[in-house]
Formats: C-alpha cells, sequence, structure tokens
C-alpha cells in the first residue's frame, strides 16, 4: 500500500516568506507526527497530532511555526516569516496507534521535504 | 526530558565483519528503542526495535541488545555487506504526560562497508 507521503519535496523560499508542508500519512494511522531534521542530525520532535486533536506542540521552535490536521488526516505545517536558521529537512511520520502508556510504536516516515531559506 | 547520545559518530568496517553502534539514554521511564537505517536523500526506515520487556532481539544478520540498568542499548550487525552503508539512528520513546510517544534520537552513525 502507500506509504507516506510529503508534499513539496523541495521548496526554496526567501527570508520572509511564509511556506505551507503538506504530509499525507498512511490511511487509517491515528498518530501523526512533525519532525525537523538538520544536515548531519538526527530528526528532532516538533509536534504531534492523535487524529485531529494536536497533544503536543512542545517541540516548535517559535510561534512562527504552526500545524493542523482539521480533519485527522492530511496535515499542514506552516512556517511565516522564514528565516535562514529554518532551513532544514521537515519529516512527518505517522502510527496506526494512539499515544499510550503501554509504550511507544512503529512511526512510518516520509520522505520529507528540503526547506532552504535564502 | 530524554537525551540520547550515540557512538560512534563514523564506523568504517570491511564487507563481511561487524558493526556495533552503541546508545544510551537518560529516561529510566523508556521503554521502546527502535533503530532507523537512512539513505543519503532518503526517508528513515525501521530496522529493528526492542521493548524493555526483553533483552535482546534478532532479525537474521542484525540484533539488537538493551541493558536497563546501564539505560544503554546497542545495534549489531553481521556479515556487513555494501548495501548496508547507510546511516543508522537508534531512538527512545520519553513519557509525557502519561503517554510514551514521543522519539528522541541520537545524532546517528554514518556506517561505510568497504568491498
Amino acid at each position: 500500500g502507500a506509504g507516506v507521503s510529503q508534499s513539496p519535496r523541495y521548496k526554496v523560499a526567501k527570508r520572509g516568506q511564509d511556506v505551507a508542508l503538506r504530509c499525507d500519512p498512511i490511511s487509517g494511522h491515528v498518530s501523526l507526527f512533525w519532525y525537523q531534521q538538520a544536515l548531519g542530525q538526527g530528526p528532532e520532535f516538533l509536534t504531534y497530532f492523535q487524529n485531529e486533536a494536536q497533544l503536543d506542540k512542545s517541540g516548535l521552535p517559535s510561534d512562527r511555526f504552526f500545524a493542523e490536521r482539521p480533519e485527522g488526516s492530511v496535515s499542514t505545517l506552516k512556517i511565516q516569516r522564514t528565516q535562514q536558521e529554518d532551513s532544514a529537512v521537515y519529516l512527518c511520520a505517522s502510527s496506526l496507534v494512539g499515544s499510550s502508556g503501554g509504550g511507544g510504536n512503529e512511526q512510518f516516515f516520509g520522505p520529507g521535504t528540503r526547506l532552504t531559506v535564502l | 526530558g530524554e537525551n540520547v547520545e550515540q557512538h560512534p559518530s563514523t564506523l568504517s568496517v570491511q564487507e563481511g565483519d561487524s558493526a556495533v553502534i552503541k546508545c544510551t539514554y537518560s529516561d529510566s521511564a523508556s521503554n521502546y528503542f527502535p533503530w532507523y537505517k537512512q539513505e543519503l536523500g532518503k526517508r528513515p526506515q525501521l530496522i529493528i526495535d526492542i521493548r524493555s520487556n526483553v533483552g535482546e532481539k534478532k532479525d537474521q544478520r542484525i540484533a539488537v541488545t538493551l541493558n536497563k540498568t546501564a539505560k544503554h542499548f546497542s545495534l549489531h550487525i553481521t556479515e556487513t555487506q555494501p548495501e548496508d552503508s547507510a546511516v543508522y539512528f537508534c531512538a527512545a520513546n520519553s513519557n509525557s504526560g502519561g503517554s510514551n510517544y514521543k522519539l528522541t534520537f541520537g545524532k546517528g552513525t554514518l556506517l561505510t562497508v568497504n568491498p
């Protein structure tokens, strides 16, 4: 079946421009995550959705970052007034089940969107 | 919050040799430890994971060991092949508000398998 897809795959923005990054999770997956991966680093958690509810946004670096998942499926990560330090790969991941106290679950990653801010 | 340290940052082995990557974590409540492989320009893909109720798990040439007391876990790849060359990330979940969904990743190990 289809995996997690993201669009666009590459985005070049001028400093100060707003951008919107899209994630299509695996159909039926309850949980959706956004990560930021800087060059040569591991993914860093940004935010988490369980269905349409944003349960954790503790990793968003500033109030310029905003994420939504209005119908519990597709999600959009928006970055306002982009800065050079926002340049990174933005990864989306989905997981079949929701959060629980029993332990983590496999997260399936999309190919990422490489954002370059000039 | 959770902190995950990964070593070494680069590892070069000859084809057929074994490779070992080690990680430590700080949150004693962590109970899920996945390993991801990421080829250049590609998405991270899960290769093996382990939960805290077992000490070792094996899948063909790949094995993971977990020492909860010492808070460290390791990835072992035997009979390495050139196609094993990639960046490998360890991760640990962390307990946040009673939910264990959040993954914290190590900085990665670039494994090169020389033919």
